[in-house]
């Protein structure tokens, strides 16, 4: 299976300062298609998971401008731009390369 | 607007079965692969099964493999998630989740399973 390792664990953050949590992969998730799936999500408390940042680097429609992705081959990145303090919750890493789907464990993101 | 409303969560006896459903509006259902991933209390994020569009292709997690089965109606815009065999291990929350990009999940479906 491919395992994520996301770092840092968790996270303390200043509202207006930027953020940032990486994801590393065992695998590489760069598909023949050209395609690398990696897949960023936030789970605010109570709620359902929401998608922030597919293929690495494409922001949902629903996502803030304030998140972006980066990151190639095992490496990934989620940067906030600046942070509010609605961005509270768990942050998720999730590849879709190969079966089983995997997600990183998770990292708690709170403010100072 | 794209809705996933899961339903069919409940109480179960070790041992017993459960048939979760999820009923999708605002988007063409009959086209997309589908997901169910659970979360137990406190804990991470789990796949656990995926069907393609025209049920061709379905695959599980090895946890679940041999007592869930996962099906499809697409002229009634609707996933389904069959559980027998029910361990305290499988006790969370179900959410029924569109593919590709995995980008609407719904509010997801509390399974308990406690004698």
């Amino acid at each position: 299976d491919v395992v994520l390792t996301p770092t840092p664990p968790s996270l303390s953050v200043t509202p207006g300062q930027p953020a940032s949590i990486s994801c590393k992969s065992s695998h590489s998730l760069l598909h023949s298609d050209g395609n690398t799936y990696l897949y960023w999500f936030l789970q605010k408390p109570g709620q359902s998971p929401q998608l922030l940042i597919y293929e690495v680097f494409k922001r949902f429609s629903g996502a803030p401008d304030r998140f972006s992705g980066s990151g190639s081959g095992t490496n990934f990145t989620l940067k906030i731009s600046r942070v509010e303090a609605e961005d509270v919750g768990t942050y998720y890493c999730m590849q879709s390369i190969q079966l089983p789907f995997t997600f990183g464990p998770g990292i708690k993101v709170d403010i100072k | 607007e794209v809705q996933l409303v899961e339903s069919g969560g409940g109480l179960v006896k070790p041992g017993g079965s459960l048939r979760l459903s999820c009923a999708a509006s605002g988007f063409d259902f009959n086209t997309y692969t589908m997901n169910w991933v659970r979360q137990a209390p406190g804990k991470d994020l789990e796949w656990v099964s995926s069907i393609s569009s025209g049920s061709d292709y379905i695959y599980y997690a090895d946890s679940v493999r041999g007592r869930f089965s996962i099906s499809r109606d697409n002229a009634k815009n609707s996933l389904f998630l069959q559980m027998s065999s029910l361990g305290p291990e499988d006790t969370g929350m179900y959410y029924c989740l569109k593919a590709s990009p995995f980008d609407y999940w719904g509010q997801g479906a509390l399974v308990i399973v406690s004698s």
